[in-house]
């Protein structure tokens, strides 16, 4: 278990919806990383928050959106769902921003938009 | 940019045999290298990492890897395949000196180990 906990695992939702994953990080963890992991995109990096505030955004695309709260807590948005969204989002957290440590994962969360 | 490459999608070997999984990289200066192990409806765990030091570095479960500047390398390795290291494996780097704290990961080496 990595500590880092998402909800929820799985999410069956309609084209054209919106829903919303959450992320909480492991205990004492500042940063949180997005990504999205499909069959043929593989592993893609979307967003990153520091302790609250937007630090780098990767492959996001603008009907996605996310946020970090003041408990650290993180929620990515997705709206205006299409077919090609349904992938596995996964969270990853780390202590601080320093490069050379390493990003823990949650489980990811299953979206299946049909 | 940097940028990672697994050039294999799925590497075969029987139980008891060394196995090794490659994986190349690009950055502008001293690359940060990590592997992940994703079992099946699992998050990524994190193996190990090279910073900077000894080019060969020990992880979890028995799994090691060699840098290797000049081939710009970073294979990881075990001795002795188990039936349950069987999963996806992921390459993934980070360039210091762009400030670009996002890991970017390879496409993944699927292990499969054979009893």
């Amino acid at each position: 278990d990595s500590g880092v906990t998402q909800t929820p695992k799985h999410l069956i939702t309609a084209t054209g919806q919106r829903v919303t994953l959450r992320c909480s990080p492991r205990s004492g963890d500042l940063s949180v990383y997005w990504y999205q992991q499909s069959l043929d995109q593989g592993l893609q990096f979307l967003i990153q928050y520091y302790n609250g505030e937007e630090r780098a955004k990767g492959n996001i695309l603008e009907r996605f959106s996310a946020q970090q709260f003041p408990d650290l807590h993180s929620e990515l948005n997705l709206s205006s769902l299409e077919l090609g969204d349904s992938a596995l989002y996964f969270c990853a957290s780390s202590v601080v921003e320093v490069t050379n440590t390493e990003a823990f994962f949650g489980q990811g969360t299953r979206l299946t938009v049909v | 940019a940097q940028s990672v490459a697994q050039p294999e999608d799925q590497v075969n070997v029987a139980e008891g045999n060394p196995l090794t999984v490659k994986c190349t990289y690009s950055v502008s200066g001293n690359p940060y290298l990590f592997w992940y192990v994703q079992y099946p409806n699992r998050g990524l765990q994190f193996l190990l990492k090279y910073i900077t030091g000894d080019n060969l570095v020990k992880g979890s479960y028995g799994f090691e890897a060699e840098f290797n500047k000049s081939q710009t390398s970073f294979h990881l390795k075990k001795p002795s395949a188990l039936v349950s290291d069987s999963a996806l494996y992921f390459c993934a780097v980070r360039d210091p000196n762009t400030g670009r704290r996002a890991l970017t990961f390879g496409s993944g080496t699927r292990l499969q180990v054979q009893p």
